[in-house]
């Protein structure tokens, strides 16, 4: 059964950097897209970026772009998110998802549980 | 970037009723249309994808349908375990963008 667990989330200062995990098993994670989306407090849901199976092809969302980086190990069936100059309104539950195509453009099947990003001071 | 428009923002419903949620794109997306529930404090799960197929698992009571800019989320019996919040995204052009979300809340 597909899994996907997040990790890194916690409280920073806004200005500062942080680095999320996403651990997945259960599939060939080589062979798939895979999807960042967030939540705000209380909000509805935010796409942040995706990545296609091989790395190659990025997308952001206006909100993150030329601050957040998203990247993958596909040796360690692991997904990232580098952000750096966090905001205020970085503030989220940050959701690791996965697609179901190799180049992350048919849509999400699977999430994972989130993990809570809080900037503050 | 496509705006997704979903109405109502919320409905009250009772058990057995049939419930439907509309979603409007700001421009033509084909079928590129997924819908997702959540439930309070859980990660969203997917229901339906290419507009009107289900994902593996999600029972038949839930259907999808459109294509264009209209679409549109049926619930054909609601049971308890449905009362949820439910979102469409569309994956057609980047940046992939969700509806507001309808929350289903027990009349």
């Amino acid at each position: 059964q597909v899994q996907l667990v997040e990790s890194g989330g916690g409280v920073v200062q806004p200005g500062r950097s942080l680095r999320l995990s996403c651990a997945a098993s259960g599939f060939i994670f080589s062979t798939y897209g895979m999807h960042w989306v967030r939540q705000a407090p209380g909000k509805g849901l935010e796409w942040v970026a995706v990545i296609s199976y091989d790395g190659s092809n990025k997308y952001y969302a206006d909100s993150v772009k030329g601050r957040f980086t998203i990247s993958r190990d596909n040796s360690k069936n692991t997904l990232y998110l580098q952000m750096n100059s966090l905001r205020a309104e970085d503030t989220a539950v940050y959701y690791c998802a996965k697609d179901q195509n190799y180049g992350g453009n048919l849509g999400i099947d699977f999430w994972g549980q989130g993990t809570l990003v809080t900037a503050s001071s | 970037d496509i705006q997704m428009t979903q109405s109502p923002s919320s409905l009250s419903a009772s058990v057995g009723d049939r419930v439907t949620i509309t979603c409007r794109a700001s421009q033509g997306i084909s079928n590129y249309l997924a819908w997702f529930q959540q439930k309070p404090g859980k990660a969203p799960k997917s229901l339906i994808y290419a507009a009107s197929s289900l994902q593996s698992g999600v029972p038949s009571k839930f259907s999808g349908s459109g294509s264009g800019t209209d679409f549109t989320l049926t619930i054909s019996s609601l049971q308890p375990e449905d009362f949820a919040t439910y979102y469409c995204q569309q994956y057609d052009t980047y940046p992939l963008t969700f509806g507001g979300g309808t929350k289903v809340e027990f009349k």
